[in-house]
């Protein structure tokens, strides 16, 4: 059965603060890992990881796949009251056209001030 | 950016009748689309996945006669929860994916509360 497993699944810290989200995997036929924030509505895209060890940034966040020892890691820092909300971590699994996410129970991440 | 919309964001239903939720790709054709439901404090559980003119895959699980879903066109999905019960009320969202390598792209989201 594939796992996508999120840790920790909660957090509080204050802002200013660096955070780091964790997910790991298994899973048969891996394409992707995904991430996303959902905060009242449906999850936003965040990330799109295909390759093992190459960082992806955008502003204060960013992430890395380690396809060996099958997880990802999504940092924040400098983090705001803004960047509260649930994260996600996805897998894309499938074979040939076809594909479809596995998610993961998600960290509920809460900055204060 | 790829926008999918979703109607409709809110609805509220005697136990026992039938809802249409639909999801609709604005700027860009959807080989496949997914529907997923969300329960409070829990994540996102795919239902099926819905590919245009064809049946839909249903997850494990998930009675395909209770949530039928059509996929007319390639910018259209449509998911039916008939005879609803309480036990049905959920957040559903559906996701489109233009295939190839591009991520899924994600409705708002319809809040399902039955009576």
């Amino acid at each position: 059965e594939d796992k996508v497993v999120q840790s920790p699944l909660s957090l509080v810290v204050h802002e200013g603060d660096t955070v780091t989200l964790n997910c790991s995997y298994e899973v048969t036929n891996f394409r992707s890992l995904l991430w996303y924030k959902q905060e009242k509505k449906a999850p936003t895209f965040l990330f799109m990881l295909t390759s093992s060890g190459i960082e992806k940034k955008s502003g204060r966040l960013s992430s890395i796949l380690d396809k060996k020892e099958l997880f990802s890691i999504l940092n924040i820092t400098a983090t705001q009251t803004g960047d509260s909300a649930v994260y996600l971590c996805a897998v894309e699994i499938g074979t040939g056209t076809a594909s479809k996410l596995t998610f993961g129970t998600g960290t509920r991440l809460q900055v204060t001030l | 950016g790829a926008v999918v919309s979703q109607h409709p964001s809110r609805v509220i239903c005697k136990s026992g009748t039938s809802v249409k939720i639909e999801c609709r790709s604005l700027d860009f054709q959807a080989t496949t689309m997914f529907w997923y439901r969300q329960f409070p404090k829990q994540s996102l559980m795919l239902m099926a996945t819905s590919n245009e003119g064809s049946k839909a895959t249903y997850e494990q699980g998930v009675e395909k006669d209770k949530f039928l879903i059509n996929h007319a066109s390639l910018t259209l999905s449509t998911l039916t929860v008939t005879s609803a019960h309480p036990e049905d009320s959920s957040f559903y969202i559906c996701s489109a994916h233009p295939g190839g390598t591009y991520e899924q792209y994600f409705g708002p989201g319809t809040r399902l509360t039955v009576t």
